[in-house]
């Protein structure tokens, strides 16, 4: 969904070091989240946002942190990455019907 | 604990035949179930939903159906086309928490 773009969309870093994905959306979905690909998992919830200033954890939400200061705008952000946080990062937004999703391009993320 | 689980990682059909994924839950509580199509380098895209109180919903050649009793969803694809060919995962929610399988990969054979 050409709504939904996420920010880099590659990225290598080190371990220890902060790192901050954004994901920026033109739909004014109310409900965003962050997912994380993995081999042999599928995508986990990380967190998830259901309006300006309210969100709550998912599934894998340790080491992770988001914001979201306004509604087009959703941040996660890994404080001290390590090497577990490597993988393909989604975010996902939706509206009334908020089981059906969009989802961004993704996010690679290398954490060295 | 994967609470939804596509057991096979992938299949391969026909152009033209029937395409069968299938998945299994384990909690009974899902409000919805849904289906999700990858292709590689891109996010998903929604492609079916079922609410937990059907049994079955279709959409042109897409149709999902719900067996409550053995926690087991399907889609079938009727005819299937080479465009067809990525990887599909199965995901159910509860409230505002989603679970998704691993993914069955598909190959639609012209």
């Amino acid at each position: 969904d050409a709504g939904i773009t996420q920010s880099p969309r590659h990225k290598v870093t080190e371990t220890g070091t902060p790192v901050t994905l954004r994901c920026h959306q033109t739909e004014n979905h109310r409900y965003m989240y962050w997912y994380r690909q993995d081999p042999g998992h599928g995508l986990r919830l990380i967190h998830y946002s259901y309006g300006v200033k309210d969100t709550d954890k998912g599934e894998v939400s340790d080491g992770y942190s988001v914001s979201r200061s306004k509604t087009e705008d959703f941040l996660l952000t890994l404080e001290s990455a390590t090497s577990s946080q490597t993988s393909v990062y989604f975010c996902a937004g939706s509206g009334s019907q908020k089981e059906t999703q969009y989802f961004g391009p993704g996010t690679r993320l290398l954490v060295l | 604990d994967q609470q939804v689980k596509q057991n096979s990682p992938s299949l391969s059909v026909q152009e033209g035949r029937i395409s069968i994924l299938n998945c299994d839950y384990t909690n009974s509580m899902f409000d919805y179930f849904l289906w999700y199509k990858k292709y590689p380098a891109e996010g998903p895209t929604f492609l079916i939903s079922i609410s937990s109180i059907k049994d079955k919903n279709e959409d042109g050649r897409f149709t999902v159906f719900l067996n409550k009793s053995a926690k087991h969803l399907s889609l079938h694809i009727v005819p299937s086309q080479p465009g067809d060919s990525a990887v599909y995962f199965c995901a159910a929610t509860r409230g505002n928490q989603f679970y998704f399988g691993t993914g069955t990969s598909l190959t639609v054979i012209p």
